[in-house]
């Protein structure tokens, strides 16, 4: 399809579990972001790739988080030792120019992660 | 520190009416500002922006936005409100680094 996919659409796993969660953005944009929506949230900021290295990671809440995006194109978000406090919506979007951030953001529909 | 704040958790108006968003946002230099509308079960959808120029924008379905510096506000508007337009509103300001900072949401219900 021509938007940006993530797969799984939901996650349920147990605490202390390790999960993955992929974005694959529209092609030719160069900027990705992962957010977190919790429920009556706005989206909170987590990480953002251009290219291939992370511009900015200020969002990762803790050390068991981690992003990779190796070919510039497909991101995956790493959780390690899953928290019940880690469920919640994630979010990636892209977006065709990052710097100057002028550029709107193209969402995906979001993974839903469920820690139990 | 760059912020967002949506002072109303949600926004009631009868079909037809117009209706406003409110937003207003707190930022070190020229903001880039951005409203988003998220459907049940869809990902977030970009509406409109306002980057330099025009205070008025005009965006998606018939909603604008005015961009007010002195009160640093740029609230969400439409002349005529359609039960369609019921969703979860997001202002967003982003201030030319990599990060866009987004509200709370705002719930609009628009009533038949």
């Amino acid at each position: 399809g021509a938007g940006v996919s993530q797969t799984p659409s939901n996650k349920v796993t147990e605490k202390g579990k390790y999960v993955e969660l992929r974005c694959d953005p529209i092609s030719g944009h160069t900027a990705l972001y992962w957010y977190r929506q919790s429920l009556g949230q706005g989206p909170e900021f987590l990480i953002y790739f251009q290219g291939t290295g992370a511009a900015d990671d200020s969002g990762l809440p803790n050390d068991r988080f981690f992003a990779v995006r190796p070919e510039g194109s497909v991101s995956t978000l790493k959780i390690q030792r899953t928290e019940r406090g880690d469920s919640a919506v994630y979010l990636c979007a892209s977006s065709f120019r990052g710097v100057g951030n002028t550029g709107e953001l193209f969402f995906g529909e979001g993974s839903r992660l469920t820690v139990l | 520190a760059q912020s967002v704040a949506q002072p109303e958790d949600q926004v009631n108006v009868a079909e037809g009416n117009p209706l406003t968003v409110k937003c207003t946002y707190s930022v070190s230099g020229n903001p880039y500002l951005f409203w988003y509308v998220q459907y049940p079960n869809r990902g977030l959808q970009f509406l409109l922006k306002y980057i330099t120029g025009d205070n008025l924008v005009k965006g998606s379905y018939g909603f604008e936005a005015e961009f007010n510096k002195s009160q640093t506000s740029f609230h969400l508007k439409k002349p005529s409100a359609l039960v369609s337009d019921s969703a979860l509103y997001f202002c967003a300001v982003g201030t030319g680094g990599f990060k866009t900072i987004f509200g709370a949401g705002t719930r609009l219900f628009v009533k038949a």
